[in-house]
């Protein structure tokens, strides 16, 4: 596609519900990115996927988050039992390849976690 | 613990005259640097990057300057213009080894440009 795009754009859950994020990077990127922004934060880190290679999952605040990516095409962020603290904006980025690629980011999924 | 930071939440500049963004990082080994802007709904988008070989880089109405010795960077937008009223992020990365993808943000700036 055009761009890097997300979703839901917004998504309201109850507290303990599981979610799941979408994202689909620019064709043909093989770099893929999570990030989240919480309320009068900087953009955190969660995890990268690089082509088949082992995603790195070093930004992951908890065992409740995970993400699976199918080739390099779409990927999944899922965070279980969802708490109040993971309100955010989740986002997304790719780039064409790693290490020091331009990343470009799609419009996030607003989460509020009530 | 806030590798990048940037100290101004916000910022009002006229239009037409310079809007100065700046930026400090704690972490000596980023030595590559990026601007984002972002408006409201939407994700942000690159503006310009600078490596820490160099100490300037110029695109259009953008100038980034880096100070390594004072790791301090600062974005500089002649003559701003009203749409250029968004939040900017600097971020930083390493620029090779594990890792290097990963780019740290700072809280950003919000700069209103007045018409």
């Amino acid at each position: 596609g055009a761009g890097v795009s997300q979703s839901p754009s917004n998504k309201v859950t109850e507290k303990g519900k599981d979610v799941e994020l979408r994202c689909d990077p620019i064709s043909g990127h093989t770099a893929l990115y999570w990030y989240r922004q919480r309320l009068g934060q900087g953009l955190e880190f969660l995890i990268y996927f690089q082509g088949n290679s082992a995603p790195d999952k070093s930004g992951l605040p908890s065992d409740r988050f995970s993400a699976e990516r199918t080739g390099e095409s779409v990927s999944t962020l899922t965070i279980q039992r969802t708490q109040q603290e993971d309100s955010a904006v989740y986002l997304c980025a790719s780039s064409l390849g790693p290490d020091g690629e331009t990343q470009y980011f799609g419009p996030g999924t607003r989460l509020l976690v009530l | 613990d806030q590798q990048v930071k940037q100290n101004s939440p916000s910022l009002s500049v006229q239009e037409g005259r310079i809007s100065i963004l700046n930026c400090d990082y704690t972490n000596s080994m980023f030595d590559y640097f990026l601007w984002y802007k972002k408006y409201p709904a939407e994700g942000p988008t690159f503006l310009i990057s600078i490596s820490s070989i160099k100490d300037k880089n110029e695109d259009g109405r953008f100038t980034v300057f880096l100070n390594k010795s004072a790791k301090h960077l600062s974005l500089h937008i002649v003559p701003s213009q009203p749409g250029d009223s968004a939040v900017y992020f600097c971020a930083a990365s390493t620029d090779s080894g594990a890792g290097s993808y990963q780019l740290t943000f700072g809280k950003g700036t919000k700069l209103s440009v007045i018409p």
